[in-house]
C-alpha cells in the first residue's frame, strides 16, 4: 500500500525558506510523478508544482519565482523549498502522488499533510 | 489557467436525499476532470476520475459525468459519512487547479 508521509518545521519565520521532506513507501518513486498541494487554514486547495524522477519539474506561475523541488531516489523522498515566506504562505503542506489512467492524471494517494505557520 | 468555478459553495440535505454539485471550467478541458471528498482535518480522497470513472473502493452511489466545460458529480442517496467538503480539479494543463470546494452540511 502506497503511503506518503510529510515532515518538516511547524514555523518558519517571515522572509525564510520554508523546507519540507516527503516520504514515499510501498511503491517506486521513479514510477510517477509527484505533486505538493497546499490549503491555507478554511480555504481551498492549491497546487504548488510536481516533480518527476527524471528530474523535471513543472511549478506553479504564481509561486515558480520562490519554488524548488527536488528528489532523492535512494531515500525514496521528494523535497519542497519555498523561499522568501509571509504569512500567506501558512497552509496544510499536502504531497500527493499524480496517478495516471490512460493520460488521465489524478490525485490519487495523499500524504496526511502537515500544518506550517509562518510567524515571527 | 484555467478556472474551477463549483456551485453552490455549500448545501444542506438530509439523510437520504440525491445531492448533485456542479463544476464548470473556464475552458474546455475535454475529460480531464476528477472529484476528491475531504473531510475536517483530513486530507483530500479522490472520487471519480476522467469525469466519470469511479476510483476503485468509493462507493457506487457517487457518480460524474459530464465533458468540455460543465461537470457534475451526484451522490443517489446521501449517507451520514458523506457530509464533507468536495472539490472539482482540472488535469488538462499545468497549473493544475481546483474548484472553490462544496460544503455538504447536515440538514
Amino acid at each position: 500500500q502506497v503511503q506518503l508521509q510529510e515532515s518538516g518545521p511547524g514555523l518558519v519565520k517571515p522572509s525564510e525558506t520554508l523546507s519540507l521532506t516527503c516520504t514515499v513507501s510501498g511503491d517506486s518513486i521513479s514510477a510517477y510523478y509527484w505533486s505538493w498541494i497546499r490549503q491555507p487554514p478554511g480555504k481551498g486547495l492549491e497546487w504548488i508544482g510536481n516533480m518527476y524522477y527524471s528530474g523535471s519539474t513543472n511549478y506553479n506561475p504564481s509561486l515558480k519565482s520562490r519554488v524548488t523541488m527536488s528528489l532523492d531516489t535512494s531515500k525514496s523522498q521528494i523535497s519542497l523549498r519555498l523561499s522568501s515566506v509571509t504569512a500567506a504562505d501558512t497552509a496544510v503542506y499536502y504531497c500527493a502522488r499524480d496517478g495516471s489512467w490512460r493520460g488521465y492524471y489524478t490525485f490519487d494517494y495523499w500524504g496526511q499533510g502537515t500544518l506550517v505557520t509562518v510567524s515571527s | 489557467d484555467i478556472q474551477m468555478t463549483q456551485s453552490p459553495s455549500s448545501l444542506s440535505a438530509s439523510v437520504g436525499d440525491r445531492v448533485t454539485i456542479t463544476c464548470r471550467a473556464s475552458q474546455s478541458i475535454n475529460r480531464y476532470l476528477n472529484w476528491y471528498q475531504q473531510k475536517p482535518g483530513k486530507a483530500p480522497k479522490l472520487l471519480i476520475y476522467a469525469a466519470s470513472s469511479l476510483e476503485s473502493g468509493v462507493p457506487s452511489r457517487f457518480s460524474g459525468s459530464g465533458y468540455g466545460t460543465d461537470f457534475t458529480l451526484t451522490i443517489s442517496s446521501l449517507q451520514p459519512e458523506d457530509f464533507a467538503t468536495f472539490y472539482c480539479q482540472q488535469s488538462y494543463s499545468n497549473p493544475r487547479t481546483f474548484g472553490q470546494g462544496t460544503k455538504v452540511e447536515i440538514k
